[in-house]
């Protein structure tokens, strides 16, 4: 158990592009979140899994936003069109049944 | 959405002594979970204490306890014995017992001073 790892840890692009950022969990947790920060606020909630299924997703989240979770495993989130307005560290955490979270390091993104 | 408000956004304190962090929460349930979460100028957050609204006795993790208090809906965070590597902002946090959300408040930057 490595715990949650993330992956890039930076990620710099231009407006427009689209952008893919994967998670690692720790494997026997069945629990999956993605939250997103910004310098000087608390991580904010963008969407969550249970094993593979996407069971609730922030209303604050944009339609240039997806993840997945195939299998259960790994996940990934993609931000297609990417705004400068997307710029903040993404963060993925996992969980034991919901129990509290484990957090990777997150992916810091700069959009130029 | 549940409403966790941190009103210091920085603390400071002595090596060796005592601090303490505020929290408020907002909600309507009487099945909650709240949390301390930690995280270094690394960045990566860790769970520092959890407490379940359940459970009328507080909650201590060697060096950390909290002030749970149900009804004023205050859940406070002391750190005794304050040390160097304790410097980091701390975030408290609030899950519904029901909900799979959790819920963040903006965090206090605490400092160590030697």
């Amino acid at each position: 158990d490595t715990g949650v790892s993330q992956n890039p840890r930076h990620k710099i692009t231009k407006r427009g592009q689209n952008v893919t950022f994967r998670c690692d969990p720790i494997s026997e947790h069945n629990r999956l979140y993605w939250y997103r920060q910004t310098l000087g606020q608390g991580p904010e909630f963008l969407t969550y899994f249970q094993n593979e299924a996407q069971l609730e997703k922030s209303r604050l989240l944009s339609d240039r936003f997806s993840a997945e979770r195939p299998k259960g495993s790994f996940s990934t989130l993609e931000i297609q069109r990417t705004e400068q307005g997307d710029s903040a560290m993404y963060l993925c955490a996992s969980s034991p049944g919901g129990l509290w979270l484990f957090f990777g390091s997150g992916t810091q993104l700069s959009v130029l | 959405a549940q409403t966790v408000t941190q009103s210091q956004p920085e603390m400071s304190v002595q090596e060796a002594e005592t601090v303490t962090l505020s929290c408020t929460y907002d909600t309507s349930e009487s099945d909650y979970y709240l949390f301390w979460y930690k995280q270094p100028p690394s960045r990566q957050m860790i769970l520092v204490i959890r407490q379940e609204a359940y459970k009328q006795q507080n909650a201590t993790e060697n060096r950390f306890s909290v002030n749970f208090q149900k009804a004023a809906k205050s859940f406070s965070l002391k750190i005794s014995d304050s040390q160097l590597g304790d410097a980091a902002m701390y975030f408290c946090a609030y899950r519904s017992g029901t909900g799979n959300q959790f819920y963040f408040g903006t965090g206090t930057s605490l400092t160590v001073i030697p």
